[in-house]
Protein backbone atom coordinates (compact mmCIF):
# COMPACT_ATOMS: atom_id res chain seq x y z
CA UNK A 1 0.00 0.00 0.00
CA UNK A 2 1.39 3.46 -1.05
CA UNK A 3 1.13 5.75 2.10
CA UNK A 4 1.72 8.71 -0.01
CA UNK A 5 1.18 9.03 -3.72
CA UNK A 6 1.51 11.71 -6.01
CA UNK A 7 -0.11 12.20 -9.71
CA UNK A 8 1.25 12.67 -12.27
CA UNK A 9 5.28 11.79 -11.61
CA UNK A 10 6.51 13.19 -14.61
CA UNK A 11 4.89 16.06 -16.36
CA UNK A 12 6.33 18.15 -19.25
CA UNK A 13 4.28 21.22 -20.47
CA UNK A 14 5.17 24.44 -22.26
CA UNK A 15 5.32 27.78 -20.98
CA UNK A 16 1.99 29.80 -20.01
CA UNK A 17 0.50 26.44 -19.63
CA UNK A 18 -1.78 25.95 -16.05
CA UNK A 19 -1.11 22.39 -14.45
CA UNK A 20 -2.02 20.59 -11.48
CA UNK A 21 -0.21 17.81 -9.12
CA UNK A 22 -2.60 15.72 -6.69
CA UNK A 23 -1.25 14.08 -3.97
CA UNK A 24 -2.98 11.76 -1.30
CA UNK A 25 -1.90 10.10 1.91
CA UNK A 26 -3.90 6.98 3.19
CA UNK A 27 -1.85 7.07 6.73
CA UNK A 28 -4.21 9.30 8.44
CA UNK A 29 -2.66 12.34 9.38
CA UNK A 30 -3.56 15.60 10.06
CA UNK A 31 -0.62 17.57 8.29
CA UNK A 32 0.38 17.78 4.77
CA UNK A 33 3.19 19.62 2.84
CA UNK A 34 4.24 20.90 -0.30
CA UNK A 35 8.18 21.25 -1.34
CA UNK A 36 10.15 21.96 -4.43
CA UNK A 37 13.51 20.47 -4.89
CA UNK A 38 15.14 22.57 -7.36
CA UNK A 39 18.17 21.37 -9.62
CA UNK A 40 20.56 22.15 -7.23
CA UNK A 41 18.85 20.17 -4.63
CA UNK A 42 17.25 22.45 -2.08
CA UNK A 43 14.08 21.45 -0.44
CA UNK A 44 12.21 24.09 0.30
CA UNK A 45 8.89 23.83 1.65
CA UNK A 46 5.94 25.64 -0.07
CA UNK A 47 2.73 25.07 1.87
CA UNK A 48 2.05 23.34 4.72
CA UNK A 49 -2.13 21.98 5.18
CA UNK A 50 -2.93 20.61 9.11
CA UNK A 51 -6.46 19.54 8.94
CA UNK A 52 -7.45 21.52 5.79
CA UNK A 53 -6.15 24.93 7.33
CA UNK A 54 -3.22 26.38 5.67
CA UNK A 55 -0.40 26.94 8.08
CA UNK A 56 3.00 27.59 6.38
CA UNK A 57 2.11 29.95 3.44
CA UNK A 58 6.20 30.75 2.23
CA UNK A 59 6.80 32.98 -0.13
CA UNK A 60 5.70 31.80 -3.52
CA UNK A 61 4.16 33.39 -6.38
CA UNK A 62 0.59 33.88 -6.08
CA UNK A 63 0.67 31.49 -9.85
CA UNK A 64 0.62 28.35 -7.24
CA UNK A 65 -2.21 27.66 -5.13
CA UNK A 66 -2.71 24.61 -2.69
CA UNK A 67 -6.10 23.02 -1.83
CA UNK A 68 -7.37 20.74 0.44
CA UNK A 69 -10.49 19.23 -0.23
CA UNK A 70 -10.24 17.09 2.57
CA UNK A 71 -7.42 16.07 5.14
CA UNK A 72 -5.98 13.06 2.79
CA UNK A 73 -5.55 14.86 -0.13
CA UNK A 74 -4.00 17.95 -0.79
CA UNK A 75 -3.68 19.35 -4.67
CA UNK A 76 -1.13 21.63 -5.95
CA UNK A 77 -2.20 23.76 -9.15
CA UNK A 78 0.24 26.31 -10.70
CA UNK A 79 -1.13 28.95 -13.57
CA UNK A 80 0.99 30.10 -16.08
CA UNK A 81 4.08 28.18 -16.04
CA UNK A 82 6.98 29.68 -16.20
CA UNK A 83 10.75 28.04 -17.11
CA UNK A 84 11.27 28.78 -13.63
CA UNK A 85 9.38 26.36 -11.98
CA UNK A 86 10.48 22.95 -13.59
CA UNK A 87 11.79 21.02 -10.66
CA UNK A 88 10.66 18.03 -8.62
CA UNK A 89 8.12 18.78 -6.15
CA UNK A 90 7.37 16.29 -3.26
CA UNK A 91 4.08 16.04 -1.58
CA UNK A 92 4.86 14.92 1.90
CA UNK A 93 2.15 13.88 5.48
CA UNK A 94 3.20 14.07 9.31
CA UNK A 95 0.95 12.70 12.01
CA UNK A 96 1.12 16.37 13.95
CA UNK A 97 2.68 19.10 13.78
CA UNK A 98 4.58 18.67 17.01
CA UNK A 99 7.76 16.37 18.35
CA UNK A 100 7.83 13.14 17.39
CA UNK A 101 4.31 12.81 15.50
CA UNK A 102 6.37 15.17 12.97
CA UNK A 103 8.06 12.72 11.46
CA UNK A 104 6.86 13.26 7.62
CA UNK A 105 6.39 11.00 4.66
CA UNK A 106 6.74 12.18 1.39
CA UNK A 107 5.72 10.83 -2.06
CA UNK A 108 7.47 9.94 -4.67
CA UNK A 109 7.93 13.13 -6.16
CA UNK A 110 6.48 15.09 -9.62
CA UNK A 111 8.88 15.64 -11.76
CA UNK A 112 7.90 18.80 -13.69
CA UNK A 113 9.71 20.40 -17.06
CA UNK A 114 8.52 23.33 -18.31
CA UNK A 115 9.75 24.11 -21.86
CA UNK B 1 23.10 33.96 7.44
CA UNK B 2 20.65 31.11 5.91
CA UNK B 3 18.50 29.38 8.26
CA UNK B 4 19.67 25.92 8.03
CA UNK B 5 23.69 25.36 6.79
CA UNK B 6 25.29 22.09 5.43
CA UNK B 7 28.83 21.81 3.56
CA UNK B 8 27.13 19.74 0.45
CA UNK B 9 30.72 18.11 0.16
CA UNK B 10 30.89 15.23 -1.41
CA UNK B 11 32.40 13.39 1.89
CA UNK B 12 33.94 10.38 0.26
CA UNK B 13 34.39 7.94 2.42
CA UNK B 14 36.36 4.30 2.07
CA UNK B 15 34.26 1.76 2.74
CA UNK B 16 34.18 0.71 6.95
CA UNK B 17 35.48 4.29 8.06
CA UNK B 18 33.80 6.70 9.97
CA UNK B 19 32.25 10.20 8.72
CA UNK B 20 30.89 13.03 10.55
CA UNK B 21 28.87 16.51 9.77
CA UNK B 22 27.47 18.70 10.65
CA UNK B 23 24.48 21.27 10.48
CA UNK B 24 24.50 24.81 11.65
CA UNK B 25 20.47 26.62 12.45
CA UNK B 26 20.42 30.03 12.53
CA UNK B 27 17.24 30.21 15.22
CA UNK B 28 17.70 29.76 18.49
CA UNK B 29 14.24 29.20 19.19
CA UNK B 30 14.37 26.19 16.97
CA UNK B 31 12.76 23.10 19.20
CA UNK B 32 13.45 19.48 17.24
CA UNK B 33 15.47 18.18 14.67
CA UNK B 34 15.59 15.29 12.37
CA UNK B 35 17.99 13.70 9.85
CA UNK B 36 16.43 12.29 6.66
CA UNK B 37 17.94 10.25 3.95
CA UNK B 38 17.33 11.05 0.61
CA UNK B 39 19.35 8.69 -2.64
CA UNK B 40 19.63 9.72 -6.32
CA UNK B 41 16.44 10.64 -7.73
CA UNK B 42 13.92 9.37 -4.74
CA UNK B 43 11.81 10.87 -2.08
CA UNK B 44 13.68 11.87 1.66
CA UNK B 45 13.12 9.18 4.23
CA UNK B 46 13.44 10.15 8.00
CA UNK B 47 16.89 8.44 9.28
CA UNK B 48 16.56 9.62 12.86
CA UNK B 49 15.32 12.12 15.26
CA UNK B 50 18.08 13.96 17.09
CA UNK B 51 17.37 14.69 20.73
CA UNK B 52 18.82 16.26 23.07
CA UNK B 53 20.55 14.22 24.87
CA UNK B 54 22.30 12.34 21.93
CA UNK B 55 20.98 9.29 20.38
CA UNK B 56 22.49 6.55 18.51
CA UNK B 57 20.92 4.41 16.02
CA UNK B 58 23.24 0.81 15.08
CA UNK B 59 25.87 2.62 13.24
CA UNK B 60 24.48 6.23 13.19
CA UNK B 61 25.04 9.03 15.84
CA UNK B 62 23.24 11.77 16.46
CA UNK B 63 23.81 15.55 18.57
CA UNK B 64 22.56 18.48 19.38
CA UNK B 65 24.44 21.07 20.46
CA UNK B 66 22.13 23.73 21.40
CA UNK B 67 24.82 26.43 22.57
CA UNK B 68 26.43 26.07 19.19
CA UNK B 69 23.64 26.10 17.59
CA UNK B 70 23.99 22.76 15.47
CA UNK B 71 23.53 19.07 14.88
CA UNK B 72 26.11 16.43 13.72
CA UNK B 73 25.54 13.02 12.52
CA UNK B 74 28.06 10.39 12.66
CA UNK B 75 28.44 6.75 10.67
CA UNK B 76 30.46 4.59 11.80
CA UNK B 77 31.64 1.33 9.87
CA UNK B 78 30.26 3.27 6.15
CA UNK B 79 28.67 0.58 3.93
CA UNK B 80 28.73 1.00 0.43
CA UNK B 81 24.64 1.60 0.42
CA UNK B 82 25.49 4.03 3.03
CA UNK B 83 26.04 6.63 0.02
CA UNK B 84 22.96 9.38 -0.35
CA UNK B 85 22.49 12.71 0.78
CA UNK B 86 21.74 13.26 4.39
CA UNK B 87 19.51 16.20 5.30
CA UNK B 88 19.05 17.96 8.15
CA UNK B 89 15.77 19.64 9.18
CA UNK B 90 15.11 22.43 11.98
CA UNK B 91 11.80 23.31 13.38
CA UNK B 92 10.43 25.86 15.27
CA UNK B 93 6.78 25.53 16.41
CA UNK B 94 6.35 28.96 17.75
CA UNK B 95 6.14 30.69 14.01
CA UNK B 96 5.78 27.49 11.94
CA UNK B 97 9.11 27.47 10.38
CA UNK B 98 10.45 24.11 8.88
CA UNK B 99 13.67 23.98 6.87
CA UNK B 100 15.61 21.73 5.12
CA UNK B 101 19.22 22.11 4.73
CA UNK B 102 20.93 21.39 1.21
CA UNK B 103 22.39 18.07 2.11
CA UNK B 104 25.23 16.66 2.84
CA UNK B 105 26.34 13.97 0.30
CA UNK B 106 27.89 11.15 1.02
CA UNK B 107 29.92 8.29 -1.26
CA UNK B 108 31.48 5.48 0.40
CA UNK B 109 33.90 4.26 -2.09
CA UNK B 110 35.04 0.23 -1.85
Amino acid sequence: DTAVSQTPKYLVTQMGNDKSIKCEQNLGHDTMYWYKQDSKKFLKIMFSYNNKELIINETVPNRFSPKSPDKAHLNLHINSLELGDSAVYFCASSQDRAGSSYEQYFGPGTRLTVT
Amino acid sequence: RKEVEQDPGPFNVPEGATVAFNCTYSNSASQSFFWYRQDCRKEPKLLMSVYSSGNEDGRFTAQLNRASQYISLLIRDSKLSDSATYLCVVISYGNNRLAFGKGNQVVVIP
